[in-house]
């Protein structure tokens, strides 16, 4: 299966919390999950991203923790600010022939109130 | 340093007119380059991928086509556009796993 769950659709987090999202996958061949955070009317930026052969990654305020039996990895954000507010994109790649691809989540709306 | 840009920023078009939209990239040779379609408030869909000159690949059959005639250069089109053709397109490359994206663009569809 090459779909890529993302939850929740929207998100709503007190200034200073944790915001969490979360990701399920099935193809096993997946090897590389980036997050990616979209402001209104920009592309999307690299957030942070993971191999399966790490079970968490730490930039700054920002930590992805994988499960790779699970099939799941999920977005930590430390001490949520409103500057985090934006749409995060999950996504896991696949390689194929001389091309990778990435399946994407359907976004998770975020919005950390003041 | 690397650098993606697409043009134009927005663009209101009548139903059934033509459409060009294009995307180029700086600093980097042999890029792998996709278009996006992503509608309000949803996420992503890959139109096409290209690994390299008059390469294209297409994941969704429509009314669109892509070419790419020169090595950094990626060109959207479609003959006659619909309604549905409406939603923010992006041009995004590659280097190694991590996928980068331009600016996109904005196209009405009326």
């Amino acid at each position: 299966q090459q779909q890529v769950k993302q939850s929740p659709q929207s998100l709503i987090v007190q200034k200073g919390g944790i915001s969490i999202i979360n990701c399920a996958y099935e193809n096993t061949a997946f090897d590389y999950f980036p997050w990616y955070q979209q402001f209104p009317g920009k592309g999307p930026a690299l957030l942070i991203a993971i191999r399966p052969d790490v079970s968490e990654k730490k930039e700054g305020r920002f930590t992805i923790s994988f499960n790779k039996s699970a099939k799941q990895f999920s977005l930590h954000i430390m001490d949520s600010q409103p500057g985090d507010s934006a749409t995060y994109f999950c996504a896991a790649a696949y390689h194929m022939d001389s091309n990778y691809q990435l399946i994407w989540g359907a976004g998770t709306k975020l919005i950390i109130k003041p | 340093s690397q650098t993606i840009h697409q043009w134009p920023a927005t663009l209101v078009q009548p139903v059934g007119s033509p459409l060009s939209l294009e995307c180029t990239v700086e600093g980097t040779s042999n890029p792998n380059l996709y278009w996006y379609r992503q509608a309000a408030g949803r996420g992503l869909q890959l139109l096409f991928y290209s690994v390299g000159i008059g390469q294209i690949s297409s994941e969704v059959p429509q009314n669109l086509s892509a070419s790419r005639p020169q090595d950094r250069q990626f060109i959207l089109s479609s003959k006659k556009l619909l309604l549905s053709d409406s939603g923010f397109y992006l041009c995004a490359w590659c280097r190694g796993d991590e996928q980068y994206f331009g600016p996109g663009t904005r196209l009405t569809v009326t």
